[in-house]
């Protein structure tokens, strides 16, 4: 499986944008790029998933450059309820995937 | 539906007792998996099962560790003897077929003393 490097932590004004990125200069050509979230006392919440398109949600947005070494979680309108771990993941799809877990980043959303 | 069940959410118990977690799939999600989270070493998988078969238990700690699916709604992890450094929160989550999503359930906080 391809590894992530992300940042620790990073912050955020209540309303404004969050961008979090995630470093995955390694992955190969079928790994997805996925995105999960721990709010504090809650087990981890599926986001989002991409290949290489631009992916959107109710929940957020997945930017993927063009060369897929890198994606941006994009939430547009920070709440503190965002206050979480925000977790990267690349795997290839199907019966065998699952999702490994590393540090992520911590966001904090402040008023 | 009601999401993934975990009990108890919380469990104190002593040095050297038996402690058994227990978790309820979605309804219709054939995969499971158990994981543990501590500050040290985060999230780890510890076994999962498809179609109540276990597939990889790789990450299972040592023998003290067992886990059963012994049917599609239900499935128990057991710690025997347990021991302090066991103490971690114990999360179960399912997947349907090859979905992309994993679904958690809310834990079970074990402390063994």
């Amino acid at each position: 499986d391809a590894k992530t490097t992300q940042p620790t932590s990073m912050d955020c004004a209540e309303g404004r944008a969050a961008n979090l990125p995630c470093n995955h200069s390694t992955i190969s050509g079928n790994e997805y790029v996925y995105w999960y979230r721990q709010i504090h006392s809650q087990g981890p919440q599926y986001i989002i998933h991409g290949l290489k398109n631009n992916e959107t949600n109710e929940m957020a947005s997945l930017i993927i450059t063009e060369d897929r070494k890198s994606s941006t979680l994009i939430l547009p309108h920070a709440t503190l309820r965002d206050t979480a771990v925000y977790y990267c993941i690349v795997r290839v799809p199907g019966g065998s995937y699952i999702p490994t877990f590393g540090r992520g980043t911590s966001l904090i959303v402040h008023p | 539906d009601a999401g993934v069940i975990q009990s108890p959410r919380h469990e104190v118990t002593e040095m050297g007792q038996e402690v058994t977690l227990r978790c309820k799939p979605i309804s219709g999600h054939n995969s499971l998996f158990w994981y543990r989270q501590t500050m040290m070493r985060g999230l780890e998988l510890l076994i999962y099962f498809n179609n109540n078969v276990p597939i990889d238990d790789s990450g299972m700690p040592e023998d003290r560790f067992s886990a059963k699916m012994p049917n599609a709604s239900f499935s128990t992890l057991k710690i025997q003897p347990s021991e302090p450094r066991d103490s971690a929160v114990y999360f179960c989550a399912t997947r349907q077929g090859n979905s992309y999503e994993q679904y958690f359930g809310p834990g079970t906080r074990l402390t063994v003393t």
